[in-house]
């Protein structure tokens, strides 16, 4: 069974600096790309983050202006978003998401961990 | 940025009606389109992905239609468990952008 299981989350004061965790199981996470999608409380979702399934490609939402890192180990069955300089706006439930292709063309998030809160507060 | 402009933000509905959903991109994006659905407390699951393929398991009353810029999701008969939100999500290029969503209520 695919399983995504989210960890890190927690509070944190304005312009302090957390790192969030995906491990994986059930697959092999070399194969597949990686994302993070973010939802502020009684929001809708917002997509943040994209790795490629060796680590070579990451793209991000302008939003985030820099201040976040995606990466992978892949040996470790795990993936990460490192969270910088964070702000209010940041607070959020931050879910991995799993990304298939099939035939190049067509893509999609067919498996989602259960999320983790962060929230930033002094 | 694509933007993906979902209608209605909201409905109310009967058990056994037939419910439809409309997304419009700002731009074509062909068939890259996924569809999401989001219960109450728990992380989104897809329904349908290029447009109109249905998900393995997700049930034969949601299809989904449309290319190019204008994209629906339809329930053809609203069941008790359809109570959600559903979001479209634009595939075709970076940044991925999600519709603000549409919440199903059962009347």
């Amino acid at each position: 069974e695919v399983q995504l299981v989210e960890s890190g989350g927690g509070l944190v004061e304005p312009g302090g600096s957390l790192t969030l965790s995906c491990t994986a199981s059930g697959f092999t996470l070399s194969d597949f790309e990686m994302n993070w999608v973010r939802q502020a409380p009684g929001k809708g979702l917002e997509w943040v983050s994209f790795i490629s399934s060796n680590g070579d490609k990451r793209k991000y939402a302008d939003s985030l202006e820099g201040r976040f890192t995606i990466f992978r180990d892949n040996a470790k069955n795990s993936l990460y978003l490192q969270m910088n300089s964070l702000r209010a706006e940041d607070t959020a439930v931050y879910y991995c998401a799993r990304e298939t292709v099939e035939g190049l063309t067509v893509y999609y998030f067919d498996h989602w961990g259960q999320g983790t809160l962060v929230t930033v507060s002094a | 940025a694509i933007q993906m402009t979902q209608s209605p933000s909201s409905l109310s509905a009967f058990v056994g009606d037939r419910v439809t959903i409309t997304c419009r991109a700002s731009q074509g994006i062909g068939n890259d389109l996924s569809w999401y659905q989001q219960r109450p407390g728990e992380a989104p699951k897809l329904l349908i992905y290029g447009a109109s393929t249905l998900q393995t398991g997700v049930p034969s009353r949601f299809s989904g239609s449309g290319s190019g810029t204008h994209f629906a999701l339809t329930i053809s008969s609203l069941q008790p468990e359809d109570l959600a939100t559903y979001y479209c999500l634009q595939d075709y290029n970076y940044p991925r952008t999600f519709g603000q969503g549409t919440k199903v209520e059962i009347k």
